[in-house]
């Protein structure tokens, strides 16, 4: 029962650096999300994917970009890493949310990512 | 837009203490709330949901009630234990967009004593 697996889960990068985050989910489901969390500011949606080939933007999208080749994988890329972009990062995912309880979205353990 | 508001922390209670942690909501639509919870170290786990009006929500003990008159959803809990301290978050989702994205309140730390 691995649920959502998140690599790496610390990071420490350097301004201007690059580096990608990966999310696997092994629950079949359709839904996949980036949020981070900072202090003072729970967490917000960075992007969102509603199935394998699709992305869409969030409430914080700017400086990252995502991908979604594989319906169990969601990647998160950091082009070029500003010292702003130090947080928390956490995936998570879902059911379509059609039915009773499918829109639970259940979360990974997250990455701690400092931006020097 | 969507908004939560709930109360700031830290809370500290002793053990067996009665627990209450206010969350208030602004939303378009009938969106369902949630309360989730982060132990140290861990990632969001759900703890309770509401999808309607008057609907209430439980599970180890915690409750809540969705308001709809008032917006609220506050979470509760007759006797907490040390095993609860941790950060929780009250959510609603929003289906609009064909997304079903979650706004999430700041998150209350609570701190169980004996």
């Amino acid at each position: 029962n691995a649920g959502v697996t998140q690599t790496p889960k610390f990071r420490v990068l350097k301004t201007g650096q690059s580096m990608t985050l990966l999310c696997a989910q092994d629950m079949n489901h359709e839904y996949m999300y980036w949020y981070r969390q900072d202090p003072g500011m729970g967490l917000r949606l960075i992007h969102y994917s509603v199935g394998e080939g699709t992305t869409a933007k969030g409430e914080v999208p700017d400086g990252y970009n995502v991908s979604r080749l594989k319906k169990q994988n969601f990647l998160l890329g950091l082009e070029s890493a500003a010292p702003s972009q130090t947080s928390v990062y956490f995936c998570a995912s879902s059911y379509y949310p059609g039915y009773l309880n499918n829109d639970i979205q259940y979360f990974g353990a997250g990455t701690r990512l400092s931006v020097l | 837009g969507n908004s939560v508001t709930q109360m700031e922390g830290p809370v500290t209670l002793s053990e067996e203490a009665f627990l209450t942690i206010n969350c208030t909501y602004t939303a378009t639509g009938y969106p369902s709330l949630f309360w989730y919870v982060q132990y140290p170290g861990e990632g969001l786990q759900l703890l309770l949901k509401a999808t309607k009006a008057d609907d209430k929500g439980s599970n180890k003990g915690f409750e809540a009630t969705y308001r709809k008159e008032t917006t609220s959803f506050h979470l509760e809990k007759g006797s907490v234990q040390v095993s609860d301290s941790a950060v929780y978050f009250c959510a609603l989702s929003d289906l609009g967009g064909g997304g079903n994205k979650l706004t999430f309140g700041t998150g209350t730390q609570l701190k169980v004593e004996l």
